[in-house]
């Protein structure tokens, strides 16, 4: 799991507050996603970047924004963080022509 | 619309015997499945995939069976242990115009290994 580092791993913030959820691989991999996962759901798909010149929106882009440093870097930003944004996060990477991803360990965010 | 579900929320089995977790799917255009696991405090984790011109794929005490004609995906485990407690999730690649390899995860199955 080493492969896929998130940070921050726990994040407790308020309504209206800008936080940005970092993610880092070791991988190798062009292919890099944000997922959100609730209680009860399975996982989401909030962007995606195939290159660094490549972002993409996933199914729930809305109330986020996405930055892709390099290969290995891809950023997830809350503008303005809002209650029903508490969740989960996941970032994923994937090799071209993978179609299962290598998730990273999560970030759970609490926003207040 | 397309979805990816489970019939069970829950499985409880005793330590030794094999286990079966069930996903139900949608899209009859979806050619590629997987299984992950998801262990508390921990992102979901590969366990075995399958395409859609495959039946049956085997790994390391887990078996995955497609049924394409009733859009039914299983994950087996052999000898189930302690070590296999953790919520099952299946998911599929849809094949969609603009999916670019999204997976649709289903809701996951809760597996307790009693001892």
């Amino acid at each position: 799991d080493a492969d896929v580092t998130q940070t921050p791993r726990n994040r407790i913030t308020k309504t209206g507050k800008r936080i940005m959820l970092e993610c880092s691989q070791t991988k190798g991999h062009d292919r890099m996603y944000w997922y959100r996962q609730d209680p009860g759901l399975g996982l989401r798909l909030i962007y995606y970047s195939f290159d660094v010149k490549d972002i993409n929106k996933g199914e729930i882009s809305d109330g986020y924004s996405v930055s892709r440093q390099a290969q290995a870097k891809f950023s997830l930003s809350l503008e303005s963080a809002i209650p029903n944004q508490t969740a989960l996060y996941f970032c994923a990477t994937s090799d071209v022509g993978d179609g299962w991803k290598f998730f990273g360990p999560g970030t759970r965010l609490t926003v207040l | 619309g397309e979805s990816v579900g489970l019939h069970l929320p829950t499985l409880s089995v005793q330590e030794g015997d094999n286990s079966i977790i069930n996903c139900a799917y949608s899209n009859s255009a979806s050619d590629y499945f997987i299984w992950y696991k998801q262990e508390s405090g921990k992102g979901p984790q590969f366990i075995i995939d399958i395409r859609s011109n495959m039946d049956k794929r085997q790994g390391q005490r887990v078996t995955v069976l497609l049924n394409k004609t009733v859009k039914h995906l299983s994950l087996q485990i052999a000898a189930t242990q302690p070590g296999d407690s953790a919520v099952y999730f299946c998911a599929e690649t849809g094949s969609r115009r603009g999916s670019q390899g999204n997976l649709i995860f289903g809701k996951g199955t809760k597996l307790s290994v009693k001892p």
